[in-house]
């Protein structure tokens, strides 16, 4: 079985402050980990996502996320917040197998600071 | 990149009545497809695996004579919400595989049933 758990429902950061988005992952098997935003009403835009390749992945509008194994973490960063970074992220996790599906984290709320 | 629609993208609806929602992949193929389900400021919930020629696998919970689900072709899945009620008011998304460890998603439906 699969999970995630993403630590802080609400997080708030100040605009140009460092952005850090908690997610450790439950997996029995090597897993493909993603991170996404979601902006209000629409759909899921994928940020990043960690594939079993290089353990610090770079994503879109400056995110960063980086694969521990040993602590079973993917965390989120952005080094200088935007207030357009202000969203719902989601972490998730997949098996390696094509069809495998995706079980998201139950979200994070980010709210930037003026 | 990949993109993936739904149609229509708002319902309102009376209760008692159906709704299909349409999932399309637009510029590639995709045997499997996923549909969720999202309540306000809550996760993602899966429902169901869409698999094109065959029966869809429903998650634990989910009804299957509630929410039929045809995936007729490579392109297109359709989940229809029978005998809609206003328990059944979400916003729901699919997604499409298109390769290992990638999947896109719709922008969603949001289904209002009054």
């Amino acid at each position: 079985a699969q999970s995630v758990t993403q630590l802080g429902s609400h997080v708030s950061v100040s605009e140009g402050a460092l952005v850090l988005l908690r997610c450790n992952y439950s997996s029995s098997v090597p897993p493909y980990l993603f991170w996404y935003v979601q902006y209000p009403n629409q759909g899921l835009q994928l940020l990043l996502k960690y594939t079993s390749a290089a353990t610090l992945v770079k994503g879109i509008n400056g995110f960063e996320a980086e694969f521990k194994k040993s602590e079973t973490s993917f965390h989120l960063t952005k080094p200088s917040a935007h207030m357009s970074d202000a969203a719902e992220y989601f972490c998730a996790v997949s098996g390696l197998n094509r069809d495998d599906k995706i079980i998201f984290g139950k979200g994070t709320r980010l709210h930037i600071l003026p | 990149g990949a993109v993936v629609s739904q149609h229509p993208s708002r319902v309102i609806c009376k209760s008692g009545t159906s709704v299909k929602i349409e999932c399309r992949s637009l510029d590639f193929q995709a045997t499997t497809m996923f549909w969720y389900r999202q309540f306000p400021k809550q996760s993602l919930m899966l429902m169901a695996t869409s698999n094109e020629g065959s029966k869809a696998t429903y998650e634990q919970g989910v009804e299957k004579d509630k929410f039929l689900i045809n995936h007729a072709s490579l392109t297109l899945s359709t989940l229809t919400v029978t005998s809609a009620h206003p328990e059944d008011s979400s916003f729901y998304i699919c997604s499409a595989i298109a390769g290992v460890g990638t999947q896109y998603f719709g922008p969603g439906t949001r289904l209002l049933v009054l």
